[in-house]
C-alpha cells in the first residue's frame, strides 16, 4: 500500500514570496491533517479536512495560508505572503475515519520550507 | 486546553541497554488516547505505540513499552534492548477522542534519542 505522498521535499524562497505544497494521502482516506513542525518543536496541527469539508482550521494563520482539498482526495497548502517565522516542515497526514475512537494517522516526508 | 510536556531534549543509550523517555500531559478529560511516534532522520513520522487512558493494563509493543501513570497524568515509554536503528526523535502525543476535537494530535516537544554501539 502506497503511503502519503508530499511534494516538493525541499522548498527555498524569499520572504514575501508564494509557495504551495501537494499531498496525496492513502488511497481511501477520508481524513487529512496538514500540521507545522517548527524546528525544535512537536508539529502543531494547521488544518483538518474530513472528505472536502475543514473540521478545524483554529490554527491557521488565515491572513496568509490557506488550503482546500478538492473531490477529498488531494490537498494543497498555500503560503502568501510567506514570512520568516514560516521556516518548518510541513507535515501531512491521513487516516481513515478522523474522528473514530481508535483510528491511526499516517504521515508523509514533509516538506522543508525555508524562507529567506 | 490539553498540552503534552517532554522535559529531556536529549538521552543517549548504549546499544543493547534500556532507556526511559518522559512525559507528561495536561487534560481534564477522563478519557483520551495516548501515542508515541518516532521520527527517523528521513522525516517520516511513524507510531511506535497507543495507549487508551480507560485501560489500566499499559501498553507493550515488542522491545518499547509504556508506564502509564494516569492519575500523575505521566506516560513514559521504555525501549530495551536498544538497537541503533532506533536512534530517533521521539514524541509523545495527546489526542482527544470527543467528536467536537477532530482526532487532531497534540504533540510535545521531543527527545532525540541516541544509540551509541
Amino acid at each position: 500500500e502506497a503511503g502519503v505522498a508530499q511534494s516538493p521535499r525541499y522548498k527555498i524562497i524569499e520572504k514575501r514570496q508564494s509557495v504551495a505544497f501537494w499531498c496525496n494521502p492513502i488511497s481511501g482516506h477520508a481524513t487529512l491533517y496538514w500540521y507545522q513542525q517548527i524546528l525544535g518543536q512537536g508539529p502543531k496541527l494547521l488544518i483538518q479536512f474530513q472528505n472536502n469539508g475543514v473540521v478545524d482550521d483554529s490554527q491557521l494563520p488565515k491572513d496568509r495560508f490557506s488550503a482546500e482539498r478538492l473531490k477529498g482526495v488531494d490537498s494543497t497548502l498555500k503560503i502568501q505572503p510567506a514570512k520568516l517565522e514560516d521556516s518548518a516542515v510541513y507535515l501531512c497526514a491521513s487516516s481513515l475515519y478522523g474522528l473514530a475512537v481508535n483510528n491511526e494517522q499516517f504521515f508523509g516526508p514533509g516538506t522543508r520550507l525555508t524562507v529567506l | 486546553a490539553q498540552t503534552v510536556t517532554q522535559s529531556q531534549p536529549e538521552m543517549s543509550v548504549q546499544e543493547a541497554e534500556t532507556v526511559t523517555l518522559s512525559c507528561t500531559y495536561d487534560t481534564s478529560e477522563s478519557d483520551y488516547y495516548l501515542f508515541w511516534y518516532k521520527q527517523p532522520p528521513s522525516r517520516q513520522m511513524i507510531l511506535v505505540i497507543r495507549q487508551e487512558a480507560y485501560k489500566q493494563q499499559n501498553a507493550t509493543e515488542n522491545r518499547f513499552s509504556v508506564n502509564f501513570q494516569k492519575a500523575a497524568k505521566s506516560f513514559s515509554l521504555k525501549i530495551s534492548d536498544s538497537q541503533l536503528g532506533d536512534a530517533a526523535m521521539y514524541f509523545c502525543a495527546y489526542r482527544n477522542p470527543r467528536y467536537n476535537q477532530g482526532g487532531k494530535l497534540i504533540f510535545g516537544q521531543g527527545t532525540e534519542l541516541s544509540v551509541k554501539p
